[in-house]
């Protein structure tokens, strides 16, 4: 089935060592998109790609970089995760037609 | 900027029950809008979708939604709900630029 995955679901790292989590999707769709989403509370963007064209938040802090080597996969990563950063994190493709698919999250703790 | 307001933030139910979930969004331009629900320890799902047409719009699982334009409203409905429906709902606006703004959420808990 064409999917969203997320790698991996779950994430520990220490305060301050950087982190990656990766997206990838089958749908071939040309935007994808990360957010954060901490506990009780909406998703929040991070930022996206529309193909290769990043587009950040205005809010989002410079801590949180992402890469986009390909269609298929996208990265997040977290260079100095603090206390804060504790959260799921939501990765989503669209294509043209508005709709969003998410994947599963990767709930990152950090310790 | 576009803003997405649902009021109420828990809801507790009892089987057969109907449910009415608020959701108002703050936008001069097109929207379409977007219930989304994310059950326990699962990913954010698509319940229903407007973009125009029909202001009644039918999604999975027997639910429903009426955008009413001088409301600002996009309320979800259910005339029954059962015990998995358990989840957590979320209301979303996108503009033409395709960002979604999400609502604050509502967790529904129905008890059996």
């Amino acid at each position: 089935d064409a999917m969203v995955i997320q790698n991996p679901r779950y994430q520990v790292t220490q305060f301050g060592k950087p982190v990656t989590l990766s997206c990838s999707q089958t749908l071939n769709h040309n935007v994808m998109y990360w957010y954060q989403q901490k506990s009780s509370q909406a998703p929040k963007l991070l930022f996206h790609y529309y193909d290769k064209d990043f587009n950040n938040e205005a809010d989002t802090p410079d801590n949180f970089q992402s890469r986009r080597p390909n269609t298929s996969f996208c990265f997040l990563d977290i260079r100095s995760p603090g206390l804060g950063d504790a959260a799921m994190y939501l990765c989503a493709t669209s294509d043209r037609a508005v709709e969003q698919f998410f994947g599963p999250g990767t709930r990152l703790t950090v310790l | 900027a576009q803003s997405v307001s649902q009021h109420n933030h828990h809801v507790i139910l009892s089987e057969a029950a109907s449910l009415e979930l608020g959701c108002n969004y703050s936008y001069g331009g097109t929207v379409n809008l977007f219930w989304y629900v994310q059950y326990p320890g699962q990913h954010l799902q698509l319940l229903l979708k407007y973009f125009s047409g029909d202001p009644l719009v039918k999604g999975i699982k027997g639910f429903e939604a009426e955008f009413i334009k001088s409301k600002f409203s996009f309320n979800l409905r259910k005339p029954s709900v059962q015990w998995s429906d358990t989840a957590e709902y979320f209301c979303a606006v996108s503009n033409a630029g395709n960002m979604l703004t999400f609502g604050g959420g509502t967790r529904l808990m129905v008890k059996p």
